[in-house]
């Protein structure tokens, strides 16, 4: 079975500061990449998703993420982070082609002090 | 355009009953997931329903069973229900049934059992 790491749980960052997420899978096959945001108050938004073609990928509000096959990483990044990113983000997976459900990490709460 | 919806916002039931929760899916969407959020557990697939049939389940004990309806919208019922099925519930519902789909989640219903 498939299994989502993201190591960061808190990560505290000023304004303007660069984000970079770490997020690790584990499993043989081919998958499907996902990033998920809660906001305070708010449900689960995609962020951004990968399935095929180019390993980096643009999400919504500034966000991008990097497949790296060899490395089994699918890392977020924000070159500069806004008071309105605070929120708690979750990296999911699911393989190609089979199961539909999503498997997700344990999410990392990222504080962003203005 | 209407986004998943959840009923009720909050449950509390205490232990040995049942609970039932409520999904309508987006317009148009086919494919119905329930998740549980639990504390300290994250984020678990619990059941799909595509086409009104189950498609696959989680990890969970047969007391966590649904159904999907002919307009797609979807229940969650718990029976027997014990403390540690305190947790928020989330559906999510997709266009079709591909992996790579996009799957939009609801707000949650919170279950809390006393």
């Amino acid at each position: 079975a498939q299994s989502v790491s993201q190591h960061n749980h808190h990560v505290i960052l000023s304004e303007a500061a660069s984000l970079e997420l770490g997020c690790n899978y584990s499993y043989g096959g081919t998958v499907n990449l996902f990033w998920y945001v809660q906001y305070p108050g708010q449900h689960l938004q995609l962020l951004l998703k990968y399935f095929s073609g180019d390993p980096l990928v643009k999400g919504i509000k500034g966000f991008e993420a990097e497949f790296i096959k060899s490395k089994f990483s699918f890392n977020l990044r924000k070159p500069s982070v806004q008071w309105s990113d605070t929120a708690e983000y979750f990296c999911a997976v699911n393989p190609s082609g089979s199961a539909r459900q999503l498997t997700f990490g344990s999410g990392t709460q990222l504080t962003v002090l203005p | 355009e209407a986004g998943v919806t959840q009923s009720p916002t909050h449950l509390i039931k205490t232990r040995g009953q049942q609970a039932t929760l409520r999904c309508s899916p987006i317009s148009g969407h086919t494919s119905v997931y329930w998740y549980q959020q639990a504390l300290g557990l994250g984020l678990q697939f619990l059941l799909w329903y595509d086409e009104g049939e189950e498609r696959n389940r989680g990890n969970f004990p047969p007391r966590f069973s649904g159904r999907q309806f002919p307009n797609y919208s979807s229940e969650l019922n718990v029976n027997a229900l014990e403390l540690e099925d305190s947790a928020l519930y989330l559906c999510a519902s997709s266009l079709w049934a591909r992996s790579t789909d996009t799957q939009y989640f609801g707000p949650g219903t919170r279950l809390t059992v006393l």
